[in-house]
């Protein structure tokens, strides 16, 4: 089992609709927890963090965390053909400092 | 601020010859990682240092890749010598020390003929 899995790809939606990305991890102990945005041929770029139980709002983006389930997403309200990208989970096990694990990512299209 | 840099971007060389990635983190950013990604898949650690020591170097495969970060500021990563299995991104990526937040640069992309 992978310590970090996330929904298959490709994913494709239309504008304006909500995109909706899963992530599993396997370690309990897992502290916090990371949604990255990486477009074809660049880097990662951190658009989440979430640390505890619960919803997290920003902006279009909302993440939710559920420790029991061992279940993190992300949701894109009003997507818009600028978040076609892969979006990667991250989850760190550290209690102070960082050692990401990723997932494969998974790769969204908004259709115009 | 500037954020992290890397050096080259680009770098396409034949098997068996050795190849350098350069890092330079964000200013007064203590520690710095070194991750591979290839297509497709997430990005994985190869090693990371806090200061000038390198506190997980696990996933780092030391018959043939090294690392040094000499004054705890820039590093640099070498392979030698390279092997076609080897094609892929290098991303460096850094943060404060006892920060979970990491930031990457722009990576270089590696081809191995």
């Amino acid at each position: 089992q992978k310590e970090v899995e996330q929904n298959s790809g490709p994913l494709s939606v239309p504008e304006g609709a909500i995109a909706s990305l899963n992530c599993t991890y396997s370690d309990r102990v897992s502290q916090s927890f990371f949604w990255y945005r990486q477009y074809s041929g660049k880097s990662p770029e951190l658009i989440m963090s979430i640390y505890s139980n619960g919803d997290k709002e920003d902006g279009r983006f909302t993440a939710q965390l559920n420790k029991a389930s061992q279940y993190v997403s992300l949701l894109i309200r009003d997507s818009q053909p600028s978040d076609s990208a892969t979006y990667l989970c991250a989850v760190n096990k550290e209690t102070s400092g960082s050692r990401l694990t990723f997932g494969e990512g998974t790769q969204l299209t908004v259709n115009p | 601020e500037a954020g992290v840099v890397q050096s080259p971007r680009y770098k396409i060389i034949e098997k068996k010859q050795p190849v350098a990635f350069w890092c330079n983190p964000i200013s007064g950013h203590n520690t710095l990682y070194w991750y591979l990604q290839n297509l497709g898949q997430g990005p994985e650690l190869l090693i990371r240092y806090e200061n000038e020591e390198a506190v997980d170097d696990s996933q780092l495969p030391k018959d043939r890749f090294s690392a040094e970060r000499l004054k705890g500021v820039d590093s640099t990563l070498k392979i030698q010598p390279a092997e076609l299995g080897d094609s892929a991104v290098y991303l460096c990526a850094s943060s404060q020390i006892g920060a979970d937040t990491q930031y990457f640069g722009p990576g270089t992309r590696l081809t191995v003929l």
